[in-house]
């Protein structure tokens, strides 16, 4: 199984949609990151969290929000969805101590 | 602010030819700095990393160097191979533990 496990793999929804991207890990990192890639353009961190209790803004936070819901899990919501926002997001983990982050399979997401 | 600046690509090569894939970084600090790689379909994976000036790191045939001079971190490899065909990353760690990544570099090798 894999460390980070991002769930789905491939979503296609509407836009005004509601929807939720999920990441659990068995790392046991206390360190969570969401970003978005989009071609050319690299990936862009969207939300992070150092802890249950700790919620932080990346550079395009816009239109996302997060739930932190125990160590091991870490949701991105998307609360209305927009085609802009069609793009695959990454999951990632880090530990204290740790310099590299690991990262999941990837969710592709395109709103139509 | 903290950034990563990358070659454009597509870098195209044949096999067994030398690989460089140019990094630069603006940061406050002393940054840990990665070059991370991503195959087709899949998630992204550390490739090697490089935690303080003059570090070198290296993984798999490839190296890159932490110049703190010229804040560079260019990839290289001596000799490259199909199954390196790929996109490169080249990312950094910033004082408050976020990573921030470079555009991307897709590298295709030719038999």
């Amino acid at each position: 199984d894999a460390d980070v496990t991002q769930t789905p793999r491939n979503r296609i929804t509407k836009t005004g949609k509601r929807i939720m991207l999920e990441c659990s890990q068995t790392k046991g990192h206390d360190r969570m990151y969401w970003y978005r890639q989009d071609p050319g353009l690299g990936l862009r961190l969207i939300y992070y969290s150092f802890d249950v209790k700790d919620i932080n803004k990346g550079e395009i936070s816009d239109g996302y929000s997060v739930s932190r819901q125990a160590q091991a899990k870490f949701s991105l919501s998307l609360e209305s969805a927009i085609p802009n926002q069609t793009a695959l997001y990454f999951c990632a983990t880090s530990a204290e101590g740790l310099t590299e982050a690991f990262f999941g399979q990837g969710t592709r997401l395109t709103v139509v | 602010g903290n950034s990563v600046t990358q070659m454009e690509g597509p870098v195209t090569l044949s096999e067994e030819a030398f690989l460089t894939i140019n990094c630069t970084y603006t940061a406050t600090g002393y940054p840990s700095l990665f070059w991370y790689v991503q195959y087709p379909g899949e998630g992204l994976q550390l490739l090697l990393k490089a935690t303080k000036a003059d570090d070198k790191g290296s993984n798999k045939g490839f190296e890159a160097t932490y110049r703190k001079e010229t804040t560079s971190f260019h990839l290289e490899k001596g000799s490259v191979q199909v199954s390196d065909s790929a996109v490169y990353f080249c990312a950094l760690m910033d004082s408050s533990y976020k990573l921030i990544f470079g555009s991307g570099t897709r590298l295709l090798v030719r038999p």
